[in-house]
């Protein structure tokens, strides 16, 4: 079993529509999760990190199931400038510093 | 606000060729490390330095050496380039204190072709 799995997709939703990705991690001693927004290209780039409590930052909320080792992304009101790739980030037991990423999910938001 | 810089941002190279992929950071990070991506495998932690004056395998190490120069620089060369080495190199640093929520962040990329 892969460390960090996600679904690829790709997933192709309408502008307004709500999405919402999932990512497995194998290491229940994982401490740190994040989501990055990597654009075609372009380097990753920190989208949020993800707390126990679950968190929101405006159109974006990321949650985390412990119980069930995974975390999720969702997106509300989907605009165009969404469309990328969304990798997931998950710490290695052992190290705050390592982390693992997931091979991404594509997403494309329609007009 | 430079954040994490990569030079060059292009390269081709020949088989056998060495070269040196530099990246520098102004957030005062102590780690640092060096990922490729290729397509559908994500991103490879390469190698990486804890804090300065350290250096630890990844993944994918093979091939490759690094410099952790100052707290600033860490450097990654190939010594013979292969084609197996044609990949997208990324570099990132993260504040490296602490245990919880070590973000880290990206340069903007090395594209290397190895031919």
């Amino acid at each position: 079993r892969k460390e960090v799995e996600q679904d690829p997709g790709p997933f192709n939703v309408p502008e307004g529509a709500t999405v919402a990705f999932n990512c497995t991690y194998s290491n229940s001693a994982s401490q740190s999760f994040f989501w990055y927004r990597q654009d075609c290209r372009k380097e990753p780039k920190l989208l949020m990190s993800v707390y126990s409590s679950g968190n929101e930052d405006g159109r974006f909320t990321a949650q985390l199931n412990r119980a069930s080792q995974y975390i999720s992304l969702l997106i509300r009101d989907s605009k165009l400038s969404d469309s990328a790739t969304y990798l997931c980030a998950v710490n290695r037991a052992g190290s705050a510093r390592q982390l693992t990423f997931g091979s991404g999910t594509q997403l494309t938001v329609l007009p | 606000n430079a954040g994490v810089t990569q030079t060059p941002k292009f390269q081709v190279l020949k088989t056998g060729q060495s070269m040196t992929l530099q990246c520098a950071q102004d957030m005062n990070h102590n780690s640092m490390y060096w990922y490729r991506q290729d397509p559908g495998m994500g991103l490879r932690l390469i190698y990486y330095s804890a804090s300065e004056g350290t250096t630890d395998k990844g993944e994918v190490p093979n091939g490759y050496n690094v410099s952790r120069l100052n707290k600033r620089e860490f450097s990654l060369r190939l010594e013979s380039a292969a084609p197996s080495q044609t990949s997208v190199y990324f570099c990132a640093s993260s504040d490296g204190r602490g245990y919880s929520n070590q973000p880290q962040h990206f340069g903007d990329g090395t594209r290397l072709s190895i031919l």
